[in-house]
């Protein structure tokens, strides 16, 4: 089974530029995470996705992050415009999650990630 | 308040020993998840132990096993038998079925060097 997809695996910009990060999940996972590690901490969720829809985008600095999971597949994370404080690797995890109700281990599989650089 | 509380920024094992890392957690729901993942230098977060806060027995998995204390609020790791491959850094994670909004909220890690 393949795992979760990323690219790129590196970005470097200056700020006030545009990126975006491409994930493709594991198939049939009905969940998508992406997820903000800064440097010497842990990951911290940006914004979750079941299927089509967004469950949870709390942490997500609406200003200048957008994503978006078109077809409940693909999903995509947009920052635009960068400022240095986003240099941080950005990680896409996905779960098999068909609901959120339940005991059942949500297990979330990772991407190797995008080092992101904001000069 | 910290949710995820991994108090060991660094830890050192001899090759073949036990070592435990440890982690407490905050939360008033009555159902929450824990798990632990290990990220080695590559970067990739992999999977390794999950325990649910209404799962009586301690989880194990192979060489990993989760010393849960659900009134202590711990959920320690440890890994027997250390091998060089286990130096990586490992978070703690919970997920709040109700208040958290079934987010995952990560600890801040534990750096494991596994000695020769």
């Amino acid at each position: 089974e393949a795992g979760v997809a990323q690219s790129p695996r590196y970005k470097i910009i200056e700020k006030r530029q545009s990126v975006a990060f491409w994930c493709n999940p594991i198939s049939g996972h009905a969940t998508l995470y992406w997820y903000q590690q800064i440097l010497g901490q842990g990951p911290k969720l940006l914004i979750q996705f079941q299927n089509n829809g967004v469950v949870d985008d709390s942490q997500l600095p609406k200003d200048r992050f957008s994503a978006e999971r078109l077809k409940g597949v693909d999903s995509t994370l947009k920052i635009q415009p960068a400022k240095l404080e986003d240099s941080a690797v950005y990680l896409c995890a996905s779960s098999k999650r068909q609901s959120l109700w339940g005991t059942a281990p949500d297990t979330q599989y990772f991407g190797p990630g995008t080092r992101l650089t904001v000069l | 308040a910290q949710k995820i509380t991994q108090t060991q920024p660094g830890m050192f094992v001899q090759e073949k020993e036990a070592v435990t890392l440890d982690c407490t957690y905050d939360t008033s729901d009555q159902s929450y998840g824990l798990f632990w993942y290990k990220q080695p230098s590559s970067g990739e977060m992999i999977f390794l132990i999950y325990q649910g806060s209404y799962d009586e027995q301690n989880a194990t998995e192979g060489r990993y096993s989760l010393n849960f204390q659900k009134a202590r609020k711990s959920a320690n790791l440890v890994i027997s038998a250390s091998q060089l491959g286990d130096s990586a850094m490992y978070f703690c994670a919970m997920r709040e079925e109700n208040t958290g909004g079934f987010k995952t909220i990560f600890g801040a890690g534990t750096r494991l060097f596994v000695k020769a």
